[in-house]
């Protein structure tokens, strides 16, 4: 089983706070990674499919970003809002049927 | 709603029994995924089909299998279940069945309960 980590395990902002998390994963037999929101008591949301190294994709106030030569992809929101209060989830994708979630980053905004 | 329909919502049985879960994708979409979420294991890739043929297989156990239907329904037959199936079985889908490359739409999934 391949190591997904994510950064920081859980995040406390304010209202109108600009916030960013990691996912890390190995820089070998990449293909993909994915990025998702996971509310309490929902089902995962994909928000971006990320392929190439150097990618950035946006999504309104979220966007992303994606290094595969040193292992990572950072996730930022731009002047968070309660709604945005969920779980983010990472899931690297490797050659060889490798499809790994990280354990997520719990982001609570406070308004 | 992502259009994803999965059933049963819950579903409580005995130890050493078998049950079926059932999932209908996105109307359009070809490719579906399941997966299991555990407290111990987090979410983890089972199993993929693409238009009827097995894609991609992940950790699934071998009492587990799961085939997809010409109209393009999937169910994943989970057998001989043990306490520690207990878990929540997300079915998602998407258009295409490249490995990796699609988004995926995720189903409210499937509680199962193994007493």
């Amino acid at each position: 089983i391949l190591n997904v980590e994510q950064s920081p395990q859980s995040l406390h902002v304010q209202e109108g706070d600009s916030t960013n998390f990691t996912c890390s994963f190995p820089s070998s037999n990449f293909y993909a990674l994915h990025w998702y929101r996971w509310e309490t008591a929902k089902s995962p949301e994909a928000l971006f499919v990320m392929t190439l190294n150097g990618d950035e994709k946006k999504k309104g106030r979220i966007s992303a970003t994606l290094n595969t030569k040193e292992g990572y992809s950072y996730l930022y929101i731009k002047g968070s809002q309660p709604e945005d209060s969920a779980t983010y989830l990472c899931a690297f994708i490797g050659t060889g049927n490798q499809f790994y979630f990280g354990t997520g980053t719990s982001l609570t905004v406070i308004p | 709603d992502s259009g994803v329909t999965q059933t049963p919502k819950h579903l409580i049985t005995a130890t050493g029994q078998r049950v079926t879960l059932r999932c209908s994708p996105r109307s359009g979409d070809l490719s579906v995924y399941w997966y299991q979420q555990s407290l111990d294991q987090g979410l983890q890739f089972l199993i993929q089909y693409y238009n009827g043929e097995e894609r991609a297989k992940g950790n699934i156990l071998e009492r587990f299998s799961a085939q997809q239907f010409p109209d393009l329904h999937s169910e994943l037959n989970l057998s001989s279940l043990e306490l520690g199936d207990s878990a929540l079985y997300f079915c998602a889908s998407s258009v295409g069945g490249q490995w990796g490359y699609n988004e995926q739409f995720f189903g409210p999934g499937t509680r199962l309960t193994v007493l």
